[in-house]
């Protein structure tokens, strides 16, 4: 079972900042089987990047995937104020796990 | 692409509950789906997953041996039978269709339905 961890646990940034998230799984993940989500306070989880780095449908490009083997990375290029949120790492493909998230609230 | 779980409620320690996910707006049996969950303040822990057709099924360890998920695809529904329940499984439950038919991330999401587990 691969287990996913997050860092930072918070970030506190500012709109018009730039955000780095991390992911690093405790096996290499196969077939770059690798998500994020966000999501916001009472509403379901938003899938934003799937296999690595490909973004999903209406997901702005200052969203951008990368890495690959155990250690990952969504990088927010500039922060919006509707960006402000919970980022869930994600390892699928038959059985799934979810890292514990990142928050990114406002500095 | 609609999701829309029911079946949530309050049952005490021990006892049995059935989630149902009612999916309508695309090919059901061409797609897996999933049950992901979230316990109050916390973060996402998936449950379980099933093939488009039904035949693969998976489990989260904490769940293997009490939950049991399966589908109907002439109804569109998908469910997730809890046996044995305790407090810690209390969460929302969500139901998210996969982007494949076996494996994929979860594109589509339910508003999910409150499980408590509680005497």
């Amino acid at each position: 079972e691969i287990v996913l961890t997050q860092s930072p646990g918070t970030l506190s940034l500012s709109p018009g900042d730039g955000a780095t998230l991390s992911c690093r799984a405790s096996q290499t993940i196969n077939y770059n089987y690798l998500a994020w989500y966000q999501q916001k306070p009472g509403q379901a989880p938003r899938l934003l990047i799937y296999g690595v780095s490909s973004r999903a449908t209406g997901i702005p490009d200052r969203f951008s995937g990368s890495g690959s083997g155990t250690d990952f990375t969504l990088t927010i290029s500039r922060l919006e104020p509707e960006d402000f949120a919970v980022y869930y790492c994600q390892q699928y493909g038959g059985s799934q796990a979810f890292g514990p998230g990142t928050k990114v609230d406002i500095k | 692409v609609q999701v829309l779980e029911s079946g949530g409620g309050l049952v005490q320690p021990g006892g049995s509950l059935r989630l149902s996910c009612a999916a309508s707006g695309f090919t059901f049996n061409s797609y897996a789906m999933s049950w992901v969950r979230q316990a109050p303040g916390k973060g996402l822990e998936w449950v379980s997953g099933i093939s488009g057709p039904g035949g693969d099924t998976y489990y989260a360890d904490s769940v293997k041996g009490r939950f049991i998920i399966s589908r109907d695809n002439s109804k569109n529904t998908v469910y997730l039978q809890m046996r044995s329940l305790r407090a810690d499984d209390t969460a929302v439950y969500y139901c998210a269709r996969e982007t494949a038919t076996y494996y994929g991330p979860e594109d589509y999401w339910g508003q999910g339905t409150l499980v408590t587990v509680s005497s």
